[in-house]
């Protein structure tokens, strides 16, 4: 069974367009996350989600909008998609809501793509 | 500020060879943790390894060996005699405790891309 899973696996829209990815975690964990990974494969987070809070928001323009309708999901939502947008998104998670630095487990990515 | 480097955009070996891929990493706090992730080319992200600030024991698993120097601020990777299969791009990533005991953020460097010829 997938631990972290991501749906699409690939996305080609246009500009303009709003478009959302879902991610999925049968792990149990608290604390789920976004990341942005660019062309040149450089990682960032984006979100995260403890306990359905959101709890980091990085300097992400507010056309992105994480929505979590339980602990299991974290999806994200885009709006007037843009050609920057054009990444490979990837949803992690991790087990519990406070800190300890427990280790991230990352779904497979989304490969987005914007015409 | 907190910052992960890792110097080697790309590294090229022969099947067989040893490599090691560095780490340097800058943070101010006192307790944090250290992670290897690997991405194949077919771009899932694995974790490979988590080391806590505290513990800066050298630790072994198969071909694969870490190195956390504190001194040096540099947690290094070695993959003993090389197999094709261990091509991808590694990252190492830092996560610090927030005081508020909110999660950390991981910050990654931008990756090493290892390429291992037959």
């Amino acid at each position: 069974d997938t631990a972290v899973s991501q749906t699409p696996k690939y996305l080609v829209t246009q500009m303009g367009n709003d478009k959302s990815i879902k991610c999925e975690q049968n792990l149990g964990h608290d604390t789920m996350y976004w990341y942005k990974q660019d062309s040149k494969k450089f990682l960032k987070i984006m979100f995260s989600y403890n306990n359905k809070e959101l709890i980091i928001n990085e300097t992400v323009p507010n056309r992105f909008s994480p929505k979590s309708p339980d602990k299991a999901h974290l999806n994200l939502h885009i709006n007037s998609l843009e050609l920057g947008d054009s990444a490979v998104y990837f949803c992690a998670s991790s087990l519990r809501p406070v800190s300890r630095l427990d280790t991230q487990y990352f779904g497979p990515g989304t490969r987005l793509t914007v015409l | 500020a907190q910052k992960v480097t890792q110097a080697q955009t790309e590294i090229s070996v022969v099947e067989k060879e040893d490599v090691t891929l560095d780490c340097v990493y800058e943070t101010r706090d006192t307790t944090y943790y250290l992670f290897w992730y690997k991405q194949p080319p077919s771009g899932e992200l694995v974790f490979l390894i988590r080391r806590n600030s505290f513990d800066e024991q050298n630790e072994i698993s198969g071909r694969y060996s870490w190195n956390f120097q504190k001194s040096t601020s540099s947690f290094n990777f070695t993959i003993t005699a090389s197999q094709v299969v261990d091509s991808a791009v590694y990252f190492c990533a830092l996560s610090e405790v927030n005081y508020g005991g909110s999660q950390g953020n991981l910050i990654f460097g931008k990756g090493t891309k290892l390429s291992v010829k037959p």
